[in-house]
């Protein structure tokens, strides 16, 4: 099975902050890589995925990741961090095959401080 | 369009009572999920159905079964609930294109207590 680790269970930045939240893969062959979003008392909610071409890969409400095939890596960040973005994040991944399956990471909480 | 709805919202059973989790989408969607969360362990997939009329394990299928019973629903079975399956449980769809980088779409989540 797909490994994830992501470092950090829980993060505290300043509004206007640097937001950084990092994810490792174990794999030899790089998987599809995503980085979901969970706010309080909702579903997941896609903010971005790494499929192919550029490693630098931009999303959703000014988050981007960049895939690091040389440190199996990567890693969530956001320049300036706001308060709606106090939630819980999942790196998660999909080996390069026909499998439908997502192996996710344990989680970070985002908590933004004001 | 609503995406993906689940019912009931809130559970509790007793250990031993049985249970169906209904999920439906409205994306025309081919694939449909089913996962487990608890904490400290990020989400884990029950089952899964690529395509209408099939359907395959995941991480954890061990005390469910499933069924999909048309292109629009899913629905997860706790034949005899245990304490363990204590737990969120989200339903997810993906699949206009085809092909596991697709985007998958998530429920709102069931939270089921076994007592």
């Amino acid at each position: 099975a797909q490994s994830v680790t992501q470092l950090g269970s829980h993060v505290s930045v300043s509004e206007g902050a640097l937001v950084l939240l990092r994810c490792n893969y174990s794999s030899s062959v790089p998987p599809y890589l995503f980085w979901y979003v969970q706010y309080p008392n909702q579903g997941l909610q896609l903010l971005l995925k790494y499929t192919t071409g550029a490693t630098l890969v931009k999303g959703i409400n000014g988050f981007e990741a960049e895939f690091k095939k040389s440190e199996t890596s990567f890693h969530l960040t956001k320049p300036s961090a706001h308060m709606s973005d106090a939630a819980e994040y999942f790196c998660a991944v999909i080996k390069r095959s026909n499998d439908y399956k997502l192996s996710f990471g344990a989680g970070t909480t985002v908590t933004v401080r004001a | 369009n609503a995406g993906v709805t689940q019912t009931p919202k809130f559970q509790v059973l007793k250990t031993g009572q049985s249970m169906t989790l209904q999920c439906a989408q409205d994306m025309n969607h081919n694939s449909m999920y089913w996962y487990r969360q608890d904490p400290g362990m990020g989400l884990r997939l029950i089952y899964y159905s690529a395509s209408e009329g099939t359907t395959d394990k995941g991480e954890v299928p061990n005390g469910y079964n499933v069924s999909r019973l048309n292109k629009r629903e899913f629905s997860l079975r706790l034949e005899s609930a245990a304490p363990s399956q204590t737990s969120v449980y989200f339903c997810a769809s993906s699949g206009l294109a085809g092909g596991p980088t697709d985007t998958q779409y998530f429920g709102p989540g069931t939270r089921l207590t076994v007592l």
